[in-house]
């Protein structure tokens, strides 16, 4: 079975920096995604790591330990239209590979 | 990125008629494609799993009788909720991965349906 954790929401200020958290329980894991949604739109693909480290792709950075089972994205430099649910998910690298998400985190940011 | 076109993007229709929502990749052929569903404020939930001129795989608790997905073809899905009920009244989802394309799936719009 697979069972993936994140926060329910989280509020952070303009211009700070905020991470957010994702552990997760798979069978036969291959690779961590991090997806953006905005309320009533399609999510769209952030990042993906398959191997332990960070990497970095502009202001947002995702971290995977597989020994540990977690997974961060890290945000920098927040601006307002950051605000949406970030959906952490597990899946492999193969087209056949289903992909399975957590039950995502609200991110609201404040002036 | 990669478009995959999802339509109708809204839908009304009433208890106990059929709805057939496509779903198609515009620019590559996509080998899978997944349906899912998603509730207000929740998670996306997949409903299933197809494969070009094969049958689907369902997800533990999904009606295959109830939501019949045909993939005939490497650039078009097809979900079609049958009898629809108030409570199937959701956000449904496609989304497409490749060959080629082996790290992130493209998502369709999404078609939020209602059910009166």
């Amino acid at each position: 079975g697979q069972n993936i954790d994140q926060p329910t929401e989280m509020t952070a200020t303009e211009g700070a920096i905020v991470q957010i958290n994702c552990t997760y329980q798979t069978s036969g894991f291959n690779g961590l995604f991090w997806y953006q949604q905005h309320a009533g739109e399609a999510p769209t693909f952030l990042s993906y790591n398959v191997l332990d480290g960070l990497e970095e792709k502009g202001r947002f950075s995702s971290f995977l330990s597989r020994s540990k089972g977690y997974s961060y994205l890290l945000l920098k430099e927040l601006q307002m239209k950051d605000s949406a649910s970030y959906l952490c998910a597990s899946g492999g690298y193969s087209s056949a590979s289903k992909i399975i998400f957590g039950s995502g985190t609200r991110l609201s940011i404040r002036p | 990125g990669a478009v995959v076109s999802q339509h109708p993007s809204r839908v009304i229709c009433k208890s106990g008629t059929s709805v057939k929502i496509e779903c198609r990749s515009l620019d590559f052929q996509a080998t899978t494609m997944f349906w899912y569903r998603q509730f207000p404020k929740q998670s996306l939930m997949l409903m299933a799993t197809s494969n070009e001129g094969s049958k689907a795989t369902y997800e533990q608790g999904v009606e295959k009788d109830k939501f019949l997905i045909n993939h005939a073809s490497l650039t078009l899905s097809t979900l079609t909720v049958t009898s629809a009920h108030p409570e199937d009244s959701s956000f449904y989802i496609c989304s497409a991965r490749g060959e080629g394309r082996v790290t992130e799936a493209f998502f369709g719009q999404g078609t939020r349906l209602t059910v009166v």
